[in-house]
């Protein structure tokens, strides 16, 4: 079945400190995958995506880049700020078929405080 | 991006009651609806798929009897947790989606607390 691996935290940073978080995945197919990041008390928001391999996402100087060779879709950004506390989760999503079509998996979560 | 609204945001109740929660797409017509759930410091388990004007689509494990599911407009979905339980205490989310294949935009979230 699918799955996400992601790198445990909890990872605390300095402001301005590079970033990366890790996340490899398991699937059948060809997914989509995804980051998205969840600050404190409330829902989801993406952050980026890529759907096919070589794609880059970015957004608000976050990156990552679908390397289906190692299954990975690591979350990297030069300069973090204190406004990116919050806790980030990969996730993928089949890209067509099977009775999890459609559906998101989700990664354990890393929980990123960044301190001035 | 399209907004999901989720009410309420927390609910603090007795134990043996019903709680029911709303999740709405604001500016979009969602065909497909999720609910998840959160334990603290841990990723979201997804519970149900629900698509409009059909029955929803549970996952392993997770009580359709416990945790009945509505999808009955293209804009509302509502989750009611019956007879809770302590131990059903926990953040539930959805999210919307106007298709199986296109991004899924999610709520806020409800901060259910079972006493």
């Amino acid at each position: 079945g699918n799955s996400v691996t992601q790198m445990e935290g909890p990872v605390t940073l300095s402001e301005e400190a590079f970033l990366t978080i890790n996340c490899t995945y398991t699937a059948t197919g060809y997914p989509s995958l995804f980051w998205y990041v969840q600050y404190p008390g409330e829902g989801l928001q993406l952050l980026l995506k890529a759907t096919k391999a070589d794609d880059k996402g970015s957004n608000k100087g976050f990156e990552a880049t679908y390397r289906k060779e190692t299954t990975s879709f690591h979350l990297e950004k030069g300069s973090v700020q204190v406004s990116d506390s919050a806790v980030y989760f990969c996730a993928l999503k089949r890209s067509a078929g099977g009775t999890s079509y459609g559906k998101l998996t989700f990664g354990q979560g890393t929980i990123l405080t960044v301190h001035p | 991006g399209a907004v999901v609204s989720q009410h309420p945001s927390r609910v603090i109740c007795k134990s043996g009651t019903s709680v029911k929660i709303e999740c709405r797409s604001l500016d979009f017509q969602a065909t497909t609806m999720f609910w998840y759930r959160q334990f603290p410091k841990q990723s979201l388990m997804l519970m149900a798929t629900s698509n409009e004007g059909s029955k929803a689509t549970y996952e392993q494990g997770v009580e359709k009897d416990k945790f009945l599911i509505n999808h009955a407009s293209l804009t509302l979905s509502t989750l009611t947790v019956t007879s809770a339980h302590p131990e059903d205490s926990s953040f539930y989310i959805c999210s919307a989606s106007s298709g199986q294949t296109l991004e899924q935009f999610f709520g806020d979230g409800t901060r259910l607390s079972i006493l």
